[in-house]
């Protein structure tokens, strides 16, 4: 099993749909989430930080569940400019060969297209 | 810009030669990390510096890949008599240590720089 597994989509969703991402994680010991946002060719950005509690960022909602391991990533009235890959990152503090260090895994994105 | 800049931006080289990469992190960020990224994956960890300490490297890295931190400031990845399988996105991030427990630190990404191996 994938330490972290997403669907890698495509999702094609017309203007002003709600579309939610999954991702499940295989290490309970891990400890913090993030979802990134990925443009064709370029670099990774933070969308959101998710913790315990969820959050929410205008149409943007992020939500963890512990028991399940997985968290989600909501987004409402989708927009043409939401047309990106949605990638999962999972962090877990591990001992390694030179002691404590976060090990940042990330799943292999969603790409969503968001079709006028 | 005080973002997290890479050097070059592209590269094509043939097969066997040895290729340099450079990495700036954000100037207060005292972690450091690479990443490969192939087509249609999400970024792979390659190797991680705290300081200029090298803390890990993953077990996916051949001893042909090198990489640097001379300062603890910026960073050289190297590989040494590339192969056609090298060819990909090689990304930077740094970060700094978050204050609260058990929150991870966020990572912030260079632009990348993408290899070509003829």
């Amino acid at each position: 099993r994938k330490e972290v597994e997403q669907d890698p989509g495509p999702f094609n969703v017309p203007e002003g749909a709600t579309v939610a991402f999954n991702c499940t994680y295989s290490n309970s010991a891990s400890q913090s989430f993030f979802w990134y946002r990925q443009d064709c060719r370029k670099e990774p950005k933070l969308l959101m930080s998710v913790y315990s509690s969820g959050n929410e960022d205008g149409r943007f909602t992020a939500q963890l569940n512990r028991a399940s391991q997985y968290i989600s990533l909501l987004i409402r009235d989708s927009k043409l400019s939401d047309s990106a890959t949605y990638l999962c990152v999972v962090n877990t503090e591990e001992v390694g060969r030179s002691g404590g260090y976060q090990k940042v895994t990330f799943g292999t994105g969603t790409k969503l297209q968001v079709i006028p | 810009d005080t973002g997290v800049s890479q050097d070059p931006r592209h590269k094509i080289t043939k097969r066997g030669q040895n290729v340099t990469f450079r990495c700036d992190p954000i100037s207060e960020h005292n972690r450091l990390y690479w990443y490969r990224q192939t087509l249609g994956q999400g970024p792979e960890f390659l190797t991680y510096f705290q300081n200029e300490a090298q803390l890990e490297k993953s077990r996916l890295l051949s001893d042909r890949f090198s990489a640097e931190r001379p300062k603890g400031s910026f960073s050289t990845l190297e590989i040494q008599r590339t192969e056609q399988g090298d060819s990909a996105m090689y990304l930077c991030a740094s970060s700094s240590r978050a204050g609260l427990a058990g929150r991870g630190d966020t990572q912030y990404f260079g632009p990348g720089t993408r290899l070509t191996v003829l």
